[in-house]
């Protein structure tokens, strides 16, 4: 049982140049999330998605764009990547009840030169 | 809008020690959950407990405790008989019940363990 898994691990961008994020969980939950951390700050909402075929904008979503591709995927992509981006990134997942925790995936460390 | 607010940036213990991790909310919700989270220097989020607003008994699981004092809004997480292990950065998030979950969290506490 993998759980929440994020590739890449770490990443060097240029600014300007786009990428993205990829997300996968594999225990049938329903909502996603997508977070950036920086640090001092705690982890700030980028995008979720309370189900399959729907996204939201979460605290921070200028300059970035989601996927739910499917029940399992939730993509987040950075079209034109800016210094300011430069963070760690985490992708977790919930099921739905109100006690339910969210899982969180390892984190993808990018850094935008 | 919901806020979560850890006032210490940074607390440290004697190893076996007891230590209390402060957190408190704000809200205009009836229904909500509060969640502590643990983030050790590799980096992943780890769950440690859960508090539901209705719930009546203070939350345990294992050497963790949860403080909740739904008048005074606060959710203090308490770590007892202190363990190296235990060094890291702690979370507190909460989250609205029911409708879309849009989780809140805290700027977090480092704690350090000493021996």
């Amino acid at each position: 049982n993998a759980g929440v898994t994020q590739t890449p691990k770490f990443q060097v961008l240029k600014t300007g140049q786009s990428m993205t994020l990829q997300c996968a969980q594999d225990m049938n939950h329903n909502s996603m999330y997508w977070y950036r951390q920086d640090p001092g700050m705690g982890l700030r909402l980028i995008y979720y998605s309370a189900s399959e075929g729907t996204t939201d904008k979460g605290e921070v979503p200028n300059g970035y764009n989601v996927s739910r591709l499917n029940k399992r995927e939730f993509s987040l992509r950075l079209e034109s990547a800016a210094p300011s981006q430069t963070s760690v990134y985490f992708c977790a997942s919930r099921r739905t009840a109100s006690t339910d925790t969210q899982y969180f995936g390892p984190g993808t460390r990018l850094t935008v030169l | 809008a919901q806020k979560i607010t850890q006032t210490q940036p940074g607390m440290f213990v004697q190893e076996k020690e007891a230590v209390t991790l402060d957190c408190t909310y704000d809200t205009s919700d009836q229904s909500y959950g509060l969640f502590w989270y643990k983030q050790p220097s590799s980096g992943e989020m780890i769950f440690l407990i859960y508090q539901g607003s209705y719930d009546e008994q203070n939350a345990t699981e294992g050497r963790y405790s949860l403080n909740f004092q739904k008048a005074r809004k606060s959710a203090n997480l308490v770590i007892s008989a202190s363990q190296l292990g235990d060094s890291a950065m702690y979370f507190c998030a909460m989250g609205q019940s029911g409708g879309s979950y849009i989780p809140t969290f805290g700027r977090g506490t480092s704690l350090i363990v000493h021996p």
